[in-house]
């Protein structure tokens, strides 16, 4: 099975501060790489998948990039609503695997 | 507007059985693969079994291999889990969610459905 190590496991920042989260797979998955954002109670949110490529009606300053089997979720100006846990997801190969979360609070 | 919705969930004692279901609506059924993934309470996501587009294909994760079955009913538009022999470590929030088999990422998801599996 493909490993999916996120890190920091907890992150706290400010509105407006730029946030990055690291998540690395095991092994290679290519672009095979989803991001999720999940808020307390609710269901998870697919924000970028491909690595790179941002789901439709996300915001511009939610980004992502790889190198290797390092993946990047980069937000470029916390706003009051990111504050939540995000989640990587391997697309590469069965069983799916998710990262164990980062959880984004307000500092 | 794509609109998944999980019912079925409750209490149930080690042991027993629960089918779950997942209604859809807002877009065409058939052609799009299905999931299933659980948050157990307050830890994270974990993928549980997914299928395709025509249910020929079914693919589990190996901690409900051979005790869950999933399905789907395309004239119904509605996703099915079946899930036997309950242990304690089932508990969780179940999500449906499409995609999951070519294309194995989730784009929309249901609101999830509580099983709580408890003596």
């Amino acid at each position: 099975d493909i490993q999916m190590t996120q890190s920091p496991s907890s992150v706290s920042a400010s509105v407006g501060d730029r946030v990055t989260i690291t998540c690395r797979a095991s092994q290679g998955i290519s672009s095979w790489l989803a991001w999720y954002q999940q808020k307390p109670g609710k269901a998870p949110k697919l924000l970028i998948y491909g690595a790179s490529t941002l789901q439709s009606g996300v915001p511009s300053r939610f980004s992502g990039s790889e190198s290797g089997t390092d993946f990047t979720l980069t937000i470029s100006s916390l706003q009051p609503e990111d504050f939540a846990t995000y989640y990587c997801q391997q697309a590469n190969s069965f069983p799916i695997t998710f990262g164990q979360g980062t959880r984004l609070e307000i500092k | 507007e794509v609109q998944l919705w999980e019912s079925g969930g409750g209490l149930i004692q080690p042991g027993g059985s629960l089918r779950l279901s997942c209604a859809a609506s807002g877009f065409t059924f058939s052609p799009y693969a299905m999931s299933w993934v659980r948050q157990a309470p307050g830890k994270g996501l974990e993928w549980v079994s997914s299928i395709s587009g025509t249910g020929g294909s079914t693919y589990y994760a190996d901690s409900v291999k051979g005790r869950f079955t999933i399905s789907r009913d395309n004239s119904q538009n509605t996703l099915y889990l079946q899930v036997n022999s309950l242990r304690a470590d089932d508990t969780a929030v179940y999500y449906c969610a499409r995609g999951g088999v070519v294309v194995r990422r989730f784009d929309y998801w249901g609101q999830g459905t509580l099983v709580t599996v408890s003596s």
